[in-house]
């Protein structure tokens, strides 16, 4: 049974603060690895994948994966209050989707305080 | 060019009816997926199709089913619905079977009274 695991929150972060979201997953298997940004009562939206140990800087994004670990994080800098939403971390075996698709966690909901 | 598109947005519906939602893959994409996201809940997988064919189901009763036409567009059937089948319904794409990442559609809300 794969399973990946968020802090549902809220997480609370001051606007201009970085945010840090974590996300653990048990599948060793895993080999890629994705965040996407659900407004709500919207769709997911994607923002970053990695599929290599280390780190992956996009404008604002990093995400930080550490196999050895089972752990991927995403930091957004200077967080803007456009950034509040549910982040979900999202994990495959192969290189996006797949036999099962993506495996999500539950999200972790962020609040940008202004 | 166009995202995933899913119809229809809102669906109200009565316990024991059947339920059908349709979806309509970004251009070039041959693989669709369908997830349920129920209140409160994580996105749970579906299914998965691809050229045409069923490759995968989740963990769902066979009441749930689906089927992708010649177009790559796919629709979701959710027969005797229940009352806990009350969810927003997720299609996304992705090229071909082994492609990067998949992209959702905006979801059809299903409501099940």
């Amino acid at each position: 049974q794969k399973e990946v695991e968020q802090n549902s929150g809220p997480l609370s972060v001051p606007e201009g603060a970085i945010a840090s979201l974590n996300c653990t997953y048990s599948d060793r298997g895993s080999q890629s690895f994705f965040w996407y940004r659900q407004y709500s009562g919207k769709s997911p939206e994607l923002i970053m994948f990695i599929y290599s140990n280390g780190d992956k800087e996009d404008g604002r994004f990093t995400a930080q994966l550490n196999k050895a670990s089972q752990y991927v994080s995403l930091l957004i800098r200077d967080s803007q209050p456009s950034d509040s939403a549910t982040y979900l971390c999202a994990v495959n075996q192969g290189s996006g989707g797949g036999a099962d698709g993506l495996t999500f966690g539950k999200g972790t909901h962020l609040i940008i305080q202004p | 060019e166009a995202g995933v598109t899913q119809s229809p947005t809102h669906l109200i519906k009565t316990r024991g009816q059947q339920a059908t939602l349709r979806c309509s893959p970004i251009s070039g994409h041959t693989s669709v997926y369908w997830y349920q996201q129920a209140l409160g809940l994580g996105l749970q997988f579906l299914l998965w199709y691809d050229e045409g064919e069923e490759r995968n189901r989740g963990n769902f009763p066979p009441r749930f089913s689906g089927r992708q036409f010649p177009n790559y567009s796919s629709e979701l059937n959710v027969n005797a619905l229940e009352l806990e089948d009350s969810a927003l319904y997720l299609c996304a794409s992705r090229i071909g079977s082994s492609g990067n990442t998949i992209y959702f559609g905006e979801g059809s809300w299903l409501t099940v009274v």
